[in-house]
């Protein structure tokens, strides 16, 4: 069945570092490809997304980058800030099937940046 | 937009009872997700609708969970008896149908204590 593997937490980064999580997944077919974030004591919300191969999402200055032939969707974002401290999960949507809206979610990265 | 709305967003019950989840959609949205997160698990799909009909409850733990969707602005998800294991954040998401729109968008979550 289709899985999403993203890096174990927690990461810890000082105001204005690089950030990279990293993501791969194993899919049948042609999914789209999710990040999304989680606030301390919210709901999850979509940060960015890809449809297809080569495509990259983008939102609030982070990136990701829909690479079919490594299986990879790797989030970054050049310089980090305190406010961008959160859970993020990377997940796809199967295209095939009957399941077209289901989303597989990886286990989530915390990330807490420092001032 | 309200959002997905939630409620209660936390509930402390006792073994045995019940315990019933709500969930009010986004107008328009032809698909409601339920979800658990806990720390050990991660965030698990339970069950998912399409037009008020549930599609796929594979996700659902054991038949003391249920849940309804009467009308396409609400939605319940019910645990008869509840459990301590049962503890855990809920979380509703709503998405439409159409091309590209396999976003979802989530409620803030129920918190739920058994003790």
């Amino acid at each position: 069945g289709d899985s999403v593997t993203q890096m174990e937490g927690p990461v810890t980064l000082s105001e204005e570092a690089f950030l990279t999580i990293n993501c791969t997944y194993t899919a049948t077919g042609y999914p789209s490809l999710f990040w999304y974030v989680q606030y301390p004591g919210e709901g999850l919300q979509l940060l960015l997304k890809a449809t297809k191969a080569d495509d990259k999402g983008s939102n609030k200055g982070f990136e990701a980058t829909y690479r079919k032939e490594t299986t990879s969707f790797h989030l970054e974002k050049g310089s980090v800030q305190v406010s961008d401290s959160a859970v993020y999960f990377c997940a796809l949507s199967g295209r095939s099937g009957g399941s077209n809206y289901k989303l597989t979610f990886g286990k989530g990265t915390l990330l807490t940046v420092n001032p | 937009d309200a959002g997905v709305i939630q409620s209660p967003r936390h509930e402390v019950t006792e073994m045995g009872q019940e315990v019933t989840l709500r969930c009010k959609p986004i107008s328009g949205h032809d698909y409601l997700f339920w979800y658990r997160q806990t720390m050990m698990r991660g965030l698990e799909l339970l069950i998912y609708f399409n037009n008020n009909v549930p599609i796929d409850d594979s996700g659902m733990p054991e038949d003391r969970f249920s849940a309804k969707m009467p009308n396409a602005s609400f939605s319940t998800l019910k645990i008869q008896p509840s459990e301590p294991r049962d503890s855990a954040v809920y979380f509703c998401a709503s998405s439409r149908k159409g091309v590209g729109t396999e976003t979802q968008y989530f409620g803030p979550g129920t918190r739920l204590l058994v003790l």
